[in-house]
């Protein structure tokens, strides 16, 4: 049974280049969550979907970051323009309902 | 505004005694808490969760307790095993009439269990 699934595990890129994080979540789960991990912060929720819709974004830290989730298996987390404070690890997770959430591995994210 | 606070950095443990983690919020509202484990390059894994209405829930070495008018709850783990070594995250959800929810998660706990 395949779990969440993120993509890239690690991407290095430069100031003001656009970044796309992937993610492909568990198959008849209806939730999908982006989070980011940082030392100061814990792990912040950034946005969710429900049923591929968009409840609540209020954690996206600015216009540069954006989220999308065209069907039930698929969603990306763009930022565009990057900088470097935009370096974490940026976690999807998914989940049938309300409670328990599955989290995949986590993309490493280093703007330079 | 750190609704879900854990204070506690990092805690070392002997292998064979009780690890205790803590957690404390500001919100009433929560209706759910969960524990998350993490290793290290891995996503974090459910672990265990107890309901606002309950005050304890064990899941084999672990259990949870809740204090609803300290608003704090806390981990138990016993005895501790060396595999237990991972950072732990305390998490709160609250349930809106809309049917939809909201979690926000502490900063982690990184717990060492010494062999």
């Amino acid at each position: 049974d395949a779990g969440v699934i993120q993509s890239p595990r690690h991407e290095v890129t430069e100031m003001g280049q656009e970044v796309t994080l992937r993610c492909k979540p568990i198959s008849g789960h209806n939730s999908l969550f982006w989070y980011r991990q940082t030392m100061m912060r814990g792990l912040e929720l950034l946005i969710y979907f429900n049923n591929n819709v968009p409840i609540d974004d209020s954690g996206m830290p600015e216009d540069r970051f954006s989220a999308k989730m065209p069907n039930a298996s698929f969603s990306t987390l763009k930022i565009q323009p990057s900088e470097p404070r935009d370096s974490a690890v940026y976690f999807c997770a998914s989940s049938p309902g309300a409670e328990r959430q599955h989290f995949g591995d986590g993309t490493r994210l280093s703007i330079l | 505004d750190q609704q879900v606070k854990q204070n506690s950095p990092s805690l070392s443990v002997q292998e064979g005694r009780i690890s205790i983690l803590n957690c404390d919020y500001t919100n009433s509202m929560f209706d759910y808490f969960l524990w998350y484990k993490k290793y290290p390059a891995e996503g974090p894994t459910f672990l265990i969760s107890i309901s606002s209405i309950k005050d304890k829930n064990e899941d084999g070495r672990f259990t949870v307790f809740l204090n609803k008018s300290a608003k704090h709850l806390s981990l138990h783990i016993v005895p501790s095993q060396p595999g237990d070594s991972a950072v732990y995250f305390c998490a709160a959800m609250r349930r809106f009439t809309s049917g939809t929810y909201k979690y926000i998660f502490g900063t982690g706990t990184r717990l060492k269990v010494l062999a």
